[in-house]
C-alpha cells in the first residue's frame, strides 16, 4: 500500500470546479483521506471516505471512489483563491498512512 | 480546544549533531505518529505510538527513535544528523491507532 500517485500540478480559474485525482494500490485500505497543506503549514484534514462508499459530499467538496480501478478524486466546486494549496490523498493500510506526492492547485483570479 | 502542538517551529543543526523534537497531541488522543516531509514530497511515515508503545515503524534508519510519555506527548530523536535529514517533521495525533489523524504545524529542521 505504499504507492499513492497524484498529478503534480493543476491550474483553474476562480469560480470553476477543480478535480484532483489520485490512484492507490492497496485494495484493503479501509479509509481514504484528502488533506490540504498551505505553504509553511501542517496538513489539514478536508474529508475522508470509507472504502465501501462510492461518493461523499461535504459542502463544496465531493469525493468519488472507484474501488475497482483504485481511483479517488476530489472535486472542489466554485474554487476560490483561498483554495490554492497542495492537496494530498492518503490511504490507511493497517495502522499506517501512505500519502501521495501531492497536487499543487493554483487558482487564477 | 488546542490542536496538536509541536516545538520548536524551526531548528538549525550541523551534520553529526542530534536533535529532539516534541509533540503534544489533542486532549484525549492516545496515539501519536511522526512523519518526515522532504520539500516537494508527501509525508513519509516514521513512527506510530499508542499508549506509550511503538505500534508502527516506517523505513527509517536506527538513528531515528521516539517515545511517548504517560501524558501522551511524544519526542522524536534523530542522532548523527545528515544533510538529507533536512525536512519538515510532522506530528499527528488520533484517538486510536486506526482513527483519522490530525496534524500539527510541523518543525522545520535544517541540517548544515
Amino acid at each position: 500500500g505504499e504507492d499513492v500517485e497524484q498529478s503534480l500540478f493543476l491550474s483553474v480559474r476562480e469560480g470553476d470546479s477543480s478535480v484532483i485525482n489520485c490512484t492507490y494500490t492497496d485494495s484493503s485500505s479501509t479509509y481514504l483521506y484528502w488533506y490540504k497543506q498551505e505553504p509553511g503549514a501542517g496538513l489539514q484534514l478536508l474529508t475522508y471516505i470509507f472504502s465501501n462508499m462510492d461518493m461523499k459530499q461535504d459542502q463544496r467538496l465531493t469525493v468519488l471512489l472507484n474501488k475497482k480501478d483504485k481511483h479517488l478524486s476530489l472535486r472542489i466546486a466554485d474554487t476560490q483563491t483561498g483554495d490554492s494549496a497542495i492537496y494530498f490523498c492518503a490511504e490507511i493500510t493497517g495502522n499506517q498512512f501512505y500519502f501521495g506526492t501531492g497536487t499543487s492547485l493554483t487558482v487564477i483570479p | 480546544d488546542a490542536g496538536v502542538t509541536q516545538s520548536p517551529t524551526h531548528l538549525i543543526k550541523t551534520r553529526g549533531q542530534h536533535v529532539t523534537l516534541r509533540c503534544s497531541p489533542i486532549s484525549g488522543h492516545k496515539s501519536v505518529s511522526w512523519y518526515q516531509q522532504v520539500l516537494g514530497q508527501g509525508p513519509q511515515f516514521i513512527f506510530q505510538y499508542y499508549e506509550k508503545e511503538e505500534r508502527g515503524r516506517g523505513n527509517f534508519p536506527d538513528r531515528f527513535s521516539a517515545r511517548q510519555f504517560p501524558n501522551y506527548s511524544s519526542e522524536l530523536n534523530v542522532n548523527a544528523l545528515l544533510l538529507g535529514d533536512s525536512a519538515l517533521y510532522l506530528c499527528a495525533s488520533s484517538l486510536g491507532i486506526y482513527n483519522e489523524q490530525f496534524f500539527g504545524p510541523g518543525t522545520r529542521l535544517t541540517v548544515l
